[in-house]
């Protein structure tokens, strides 16, 4: 059963960039497409970006200027960074694989696996 | 962005209760929602998907229903494992994909 880690500083100065990566295993990064989600402390859900595995890529427009995702398909691990951090970006960061479903021409992602988060604090 | 709204923001409940949340898309998003749970620390897990397919492994007292812009997820019989978190997400306009902003279910 497929597994994901994500890894990474907890804390993270204002304006600094942040790096974070996620580990897939028990499986294949291959074939699928992976997203990077956060959380703000008590708060709701929010999707930053994905990956293909082939490197083809999305991101939420809200965040789009300062949002970067890789993959290394050699490690099994994809990764996110952002820049120009703010108190606003303080969150957990959850990886997660998606799940496609394609119908008429059209294909349709929901996340059916997912890290168990890592919590990122951006303070001085 | 479509923007996704839950209700109720909280709801208490007792074990055994029948328990529905509601979900409703700012446009018509057909049948392209899912359901998610989320436990205090935890990730959240997938529920159903499509509006009322259930994921594998989950019990069969989870159940969807919906489409347009209404939905709906109902708990027929509440257990003690079900106090958690609810969020919806719609998958039809992308980018980006979007999230309700939750649903507690609360003990009574």
């Amino acid at each position: 059963q497929v597994q994901l880690q994500e890894s990474g500083p907890g804390l993270v100065k204002p304006s600094d960039p942040l790096s974070l990566t996620c580990t897939v295993s028990g499986g294949s990064i291959s074939s699928y497409y992976w997203s990077w989600i956060r959380q703000p402390p008590g708060k709701g859900l929010e999707w930053i970006g994905y990956i293909y595995y082939s490197g083809s890529t999305k991101y939420n427009p809200s965040l789009k200027s300062r949002v970067t995702i890789s993959v290394d398909t050699s490690k099994n691990q994809f990764s996110l960074e952002l820049n120009s951090l703010t108190a606003a970006d303080t969150a957990v960061y959850y990886c997660a694989r998606h799940r496609e479903d394609c119908t008429g021409g059209s294909c349709y992602h929901w996340f059916d696996t997912w890290g168990p988060g890592t919590l990122v604090t951006v303070s001085s | 962005d479509v923007q996704m709204t839950q209700s109720p923001s909280s709801v208490s409940a007792s074990v055994g209760d029948r328990v529905t949340i509601t979900c409703r898309a700012s446009q018509g998003i057909l049948r392209w929602l899912a359901w998610y749970q989320q436990k205090p620390g935890k990730a959240p897990k997938l529920l159903i998907y499509a509006a009322s397919s259930l994921q594998s492994g989950v019990p069969s007292r989870f159940s969807g229903s919906g489409s347009g812009t209404d939905f709906t997820l109902t708990i027929s019989s509440l257990q003690p494992e079900d106090f958690a978190t609810y969020y919806c997400q719609q998958a039809n306009s992308f980018p980006p994909w979007t999230f309700g902003q939750g649903t507690k279910v609360e003990i009574k």
